[in-house]
């Protein structure tokens, strides 16, 4: 069936390194992929999305990778700021994109 | 900059009442989802609507909901009956086609006591 989750449940970085945040995905006919950002409280933001004719898509700070052999995804964040603390979920589209199957979600804390 | 909103903020309720939950989409947006978002866990689909009707649901949408668009601008969520595992958030989400990216309302939190 159709699942997306995530290897850390939580990520601890400090201020100014670099953030991966990882994803696994088992609906291989998913075409469309996202990457949103949650603050408390608050609903699911956009970051950056990626189809699967592509393997990396880079936007402002983030990359996100794609590597459809192990159905796998990551969003890495440079030069991580306080302001990225958040919940990451990553999430695909399937089924001629009705709706999005979310991943469990990773927690980034930001250290200053 | 075009945003998704949604009322109330939060919104408490007896067991048993009927709730709707009410989200003005993108205006230019055709495709409209309701997601549930338990304390702590994942978000969830439960519904997708586009042309005036609902082209997918989840298992966690029975009988208790209802999606509504009564005018041009409004997507209403309706439980009949709630119970106390409908305590979560619900965010509205809407994309102008499919298969692209959704914009999220700031949701409503729904507890039922």
């Amino acid at each position: 069936g159709e699942s997306v989750g995530l290897h850390l449940p939580t990520l601890s970085v400090q201020e100014g390194d670099n953030s991966i945040i990882n994803c696994a995905y088992s609906n291989s006919a998913s075409d469309y992929f996202i990457w949103y950002k949650q603050e408390s409280g608050k609903g699911p933001q956009f970051i950056i999305d990626i189809r699967s004719n592509m393997d990396k898509r880079q936007g402002q700070r983030v990359t996100v990778l794609l590597n459809k052999t192990v159905k796998h995804l990551s969003l890495q964040i440079a030069a991580t700021q306080p302001g990225d603390s958040a919940v990451y979920f990553c999430a695909e589209i399937t089924d001629w994109g009705n709706k999005l199957v979310f991943g469990a979600g990773t927690i980034l804390r930001v250290k200053s | 900059e075009p945003e998704v909103t949604q009322t109330p903020s939060h919104q408490v309720t007896q067991m048993g009442q009927e709730v709707i939950l009410r989200c003005v989409p993108i205006s230019n947006h055709l495709y409209f989802y309701w997601y549930r978002q338990i304390l702590g866990q994942k978000v969830e689909f439960l519904v997708s609507f586009y042309n005036n009707e609902i082209s997918e649901k989840s298992e966690i949408f029975d009988d208790q909901f209802s999606v509504e668009r009564p005018d041009g601008s409004n997507f209403t969520l309706k439980i009949r009956s709630t119970k106390l595992e409908d305590s979560a958030m619900y965010f509205c989400a809407s994309s102008g086609e499919t298969n692209t990216e959704a914009f999220f309302g700031q949701g409503t939190r729904l507890t039922v006591v």
